[in-house]
């Protein structure tokens, strides 16, 4: 069974500059999560698709990052403009079910570094 | 509030030895418990879960897991660590919100040492 799909691996962007991220889940995986990790810290959830449907999203900065998932398969994570502050590791990850025990497989992540 | 714990941010044990990394939860009603380990450079693994049943939960790379309902707690452990055991290890708690929707917490993680 494939795993989770990321790309790029790694990222070197400028502030002000766009950057987007592509995941495929795992096939069957009706859940998708994108997360954010800081070095040394757990990730924190940007936002979390159920098929091609958003059930939260609280934590996205919505005026600089959207994502998308279309035909509830592969998804897009997009930032513009992006800030130093972004430079974190971009997790995705999926599930069968977006809640009870099910447990969720991570991609390799993205490393962001905005300079 | 709802919250997980990890409270050592560093856990030193010499291979061979047993380990345990710590982790207490406060939610709402019962909760789904999960451990995840990630390697240097490399995204997370899911290693064990509970969800009912035996307070003892078994999973992958020889870990265990103990659920105890009256401590709030599950811990994760191992009989006997290795060096590759280095990494660091996230627990998470999933529960049913107020809005009866799911929600899922994760604790800050906990850096596991292996010395030789």
């Amino acid at each position: 069974e494939a795993g989770v799909a990321q790309s790029p691996r790694y990222k070197i962007i400028e502030k002000r500059q766009s950057v987007a991220f592509w995941c495929n889940p795992i096939s069957g995986h009706a859940t998708l999560y994108w997360y954010q990790q800081i070095l040394g810290q757990g990730p924190k959830l940007l936002i979390q698709f159920q098929n091609n449907g958003v059930v939260d999203d609280s934590q996205l900065p919505k005026d600089r990052f959207s994502a998308e998932r279309l035909k509830g398969v592969d998804s897009t994570l997009k930032i513009q403009p992006a800030k130093l502050e972004d430079s974190a590791v971009y997790l995705c990850a999926s599930s069968l079910g977006a809640g009870g025990p099910y447990e969720q497989y991570f991609g390799p992540g993205t490393r962001l570094t905005v300079t | 509030a709802q919250s997980v714990a990890q409270p050592e941010d560093q856990v030193n044990v010499a291979e061979g030895n047993p380990l345990t990394v710590k982790c207490t939860y406060s939610v709402s009603g019962n909760p789904y418990l999960f451990w995840y380990v990630q390697y240097p450079n490399r995204g997370l693994q899911f290693l064990l879960k509970y969800i009912t049943g035996d307070n003892l939960v078994k999973g992958s790379y020889g870990f265990e897991a103990e659920f105890n309902k009256s401590q709030t707690s599950f811990h994760l452990k191992k009989p006997s660590a290795l060096v590759s055991d280095s990494a660091l290890y996230f627990c998470a708690v999933r529960f049913r919100g107020m809005d009866s929707n799911y929600q899922l917490i994760w604790g800050a993680g906990t850096k596991l040492i292996i010395k030789p």
